[in-house]
């Protein structure tokens, strides 16, 4: 079965820097792309990119373009988002999904992974 | 950018009573290639969200038949016929046609 599992919340200080990961299993990872998508608290989900992980194409969310970086691993089916210069705003959910892109969307999903931003 | 427009914002509903959602999107989302990539999640708390229907009105595997999708171009809504205490949740419509992808503002699914 498809599974997307992301790694651990963490606790970062204002202008650090956080990489989450998504490690894929349960279907061909260079078929499909991943997006991240975020939900800061009491707020809604925004999208912030996606990267095909057939050739390393990516497309950014404009208001991020400057500090993230999204990269996948082919060998071990992992996906990964950088995020830099983190602010107390970045306090957020991010997600991973599975983009079938020609198809049903953004149908599986990470379990999420809680990044705070605090001094 | 596309704006994605959800209302209501939300939506009290009585257990088994009928509950309707809309999602106006700034312009078509009909593809070039003549797909619409309108798409519905649900969000419940601590949950990621679940993807329910694909392309306006496809339903994704695993979602009961009680959900269902309908609409074109820039006018879209999601159904739910008989509204079960799980459905309680943050419902989302999101455009994958154009980049960037984006959400509705959500839809919050109580019972009364």
């Amino acid at each position: 079965q498809v599974q997307l599992v992301q790694s651990g919340a963490e606790v970062k200080k204002p202008g650090a820097s956080v990489k989450v990961s998504c490690k894929a299993s349960g279907y061909t990872f260079s078929n499909y792309g991943i997006s991240w998508v975020r939900q800061a608290p009491g707020q809604g989900l925004e999208w912030m990119g996606w990267i095909s992980a057939y050739n390393g194409k990516t497309k950014y969310e404009q208001k991020f373009q400057d500090r993230v970086t999204m990269t996948t691993d082919t060998s071990t089916g992992t996906a990964y988002m950088e995020l830099r210069s983190l602010r107390s705003d970045d306090t957020a959910v991010y997600y991973c999904a599975r983009e079938d892109y020609d198809n049903s969307g953004s149908d599986y999903w990470g379990q999420g992974t809680l990044v705070t931003v605090s001094s | 950018d596309i704006v994605m427009t959800q209302t209501p914002l939300s939506s009290p509903v009585t257990l088994g009573q009928p509950a309707s959602i809309s999602c106006r999107s700034s312009q078509s989302l009909v593809h070039s290639d003549g797909n619409t990539f309108l798409s519905w999640l649900q969000k419940r708390p601590g949950q990621p969200p679940r993807l329910l229907i694909y392309k306006i009105s496809n339903r994704f595997s695993g979602v009961p038949d009680r959900f269902s999708g309908s609409g074109a171009g820039t006018d879209f809504t999601l159904k739910i016929t008989r509204v079960e205490a799980e459905d309680v949740g943050v419902y989302y419509c999101m455009q994958a046609t154009q980049f960037p992808l984006t959400f509705g503002g959500g839809t919050k699914v109580e019972i009364k």
